[in-house]
């Protein structure tokens, strides 16, 4: 057990529906990042946040959106979902003081929502 | 640009047979790099990492060492279990992680 959690498990919805992915870090960390694993591509960045502020984006489609609250909790907010939008998606945290500083960029992963889109 | 490659899957072996995963990395700077594994129908677990160059992961008998001069992180382990069937990933940290394909390990009694 890692430490970080994502509900629900198992999310099952149709096309042009929203859904909300949630995220709790491992206690005393600051950062949460988002990652998606799809069969053809792999495991992707998406977003990272740290102590509640956007701090890097990656290949995160506009229709998707993510915040971080005060008590460190995550959601991935997607809306207008398509069929290509079925993955794993996976959060993860991490110490991280923001200056990488040695040993704190280790990132533990939350066991994953899986998002099926019919 | 930041970005790793590991070698083709699946790895095929019987019990107690040595294992080498191979990962190259190519990165500016001096990332830490970090291998994970997935079970099936699981997340991923933090399997070993290594934060500066000669350094050394281990964990579970899973070794791998940080090399700067061949920019490469392979994983070795003496002798595979049945147990440790899953898919390997290699990783380097830029702030993000940066993964490779992953490597499924197949590993027959």
């Amino acid at each position: 057990d890692s430490g970080v959690t994502q509900t629900p498990k198992h999310l099952i919805t149709a096309t042009g529906q929203r859904v909300t992915l949630r995220c709790s870090p491992r206690s005393g960390d600051l950062s949460v990042y988002w990652y998606q694993q799809s069969l053809d591509q792999g495991l992707q960045f998406l977003i990272h946040y740290y102590n509640g502020e956007e701090r890097a984006k990656g290949n995160i489609l506009e229709r998707f959106s993510a915040q971080q609250f005060p008590d460190l909790h995550s959601e991935l907010n997607l809306s207008s979902l398509e069929l290509g939008d079925s993955a794993l998606y996976f959060c993860a945290s991490s110490v991280d003081a923001g200056g990488f500083e040695l040993g704190t960029d280790t990132q533990y992963f939350g066991p994953g929502t899986r998002l099926t889109v019919l | 640009g930041n970005s790793v490659t590991q070698m083709e899957g699946p790895v095929t072996l019987s019990e107690e047979a040595f294992l080498t995963i191979n990962c190259t990395y190519t990165a500016t700077g001096y990332p830490s790099l970090f291998w994970y594994v997935q079970y099936p129908g699981e997340g991923l677990q933090l399997l070993l990492k290594a934060t500066k160059a000669d350094d050394k992961g281990s964990n579970k008998g899973f070794e791998a060492t940080y090399r700067k001069e061949t920019t490469s992180f392979h994983l070795e382990k003496g002798s595979v279990q049945v147990s440790d069937s899953a898919v390997y990933f290699c990783a380097l940290s830029v702030g993000k992680l940066i993964f490779g394909t992953g490597t499924r390990l197949q590993v027959f009694p």
